[in-house]
């Protein structure tokens, strides 16, 4: 069974453009969420996609955003980037119930200059 | 709100030298405890699932235990390919979803 695939796994930015990131999840999961990895803040919880709908969300502003499609893939958009956003974004996908193990993929890093 | 403190930040170990990594949590109904294990440039890889105190789980020379406030990752006689960085995160009763809140990690390096 394919792991969590995510794409770019490199990118690189200036301030005030802005990006958007893929993630595939492990076939047959349906929650996709996304976490935020810095060396100074560890990872951080962004928001959750169940079924094409944002279940949480983390303590981000909102040009941090994302989307689920039908097919349970997912992308987050961050907008008007900032030096601060330069980090390891990281995807992981589980299954049906609350409790199920999340699985993450390799991340995709991001430097903003 | 949900806390994750983990200890040491690092710990440094010749092969076959047994220790235990700690995660002290204090969250509102803890409803999982997961271990996981990150290599540099790489996404965290899964390790164990902790439910209830009292509970155990192995996995090669690795002994994952849980109490009612701290969880420990006992390695025992590591071997240099066990170096790594290890997170504890813990999902809570109150909070909807799959929302893991994880520490900060214990660096493992393992010398041959």
């Amino acid at each position: 069974k394919a792991g969590v695939t995510q794409t770019p796994r490199y990118l690189i930015k200036t301030r005030g453009q802005q990006v958007t990131l893929s993630c595939s999840p492990i076939s047959g999961h349906r929650s996709v969420s996304w976490y935020q990895q810095t060396p100074g803040q560890g990872l951080q919880f962004l928001f959750e996609y169940f079924s094409e709908t944002q279940r949480n969300k983390g303590n981000f502003p909102g040009r941090f955003s994302g989307r689920q499609f039908s097919n349970s893939r997912s992308e987050m958009n961050v907008s008007t980037l900032e030096l601060g956003d330069s980090a390891l974004y990281l995807c992981a996908s589980s299954g049906l119930a609350n409790t199920d193990t999340q699985y993450f993929g390799p991340g995709t890093r991001l430097t903003v200059l | 709100e949900d806390q994750v403190t983990q200890s040491p930040e690092a710990l440094r170990l010749q092969e076959g030298e047994s220790s235990s990594l700690n995660c002290s949590y204090t969250v509102s109904g803890l409803r999982g405890l997961f271990w996981y294990r990150q290599d540099p440039g790489k996404g965290p890889e899964f390790l164990f699932t902790l439910y209830s105190a009292g509970e155990e789980k192995e996995k090669e020379r690795l002994k994952a235990t849980l109490t009612k406030k701290e969880s420990f990752l006992h390695i025992t006689a590591p071997k240099p390919e066990d170096s790594a960085t290890y997170l504890c995160a813990v999902q809570a009763s109150e909070t909807s979803g799959s929302r893991l809140t994880f520490g900060e990690g214990t660096q493992l390096t393992v010398n041959p």
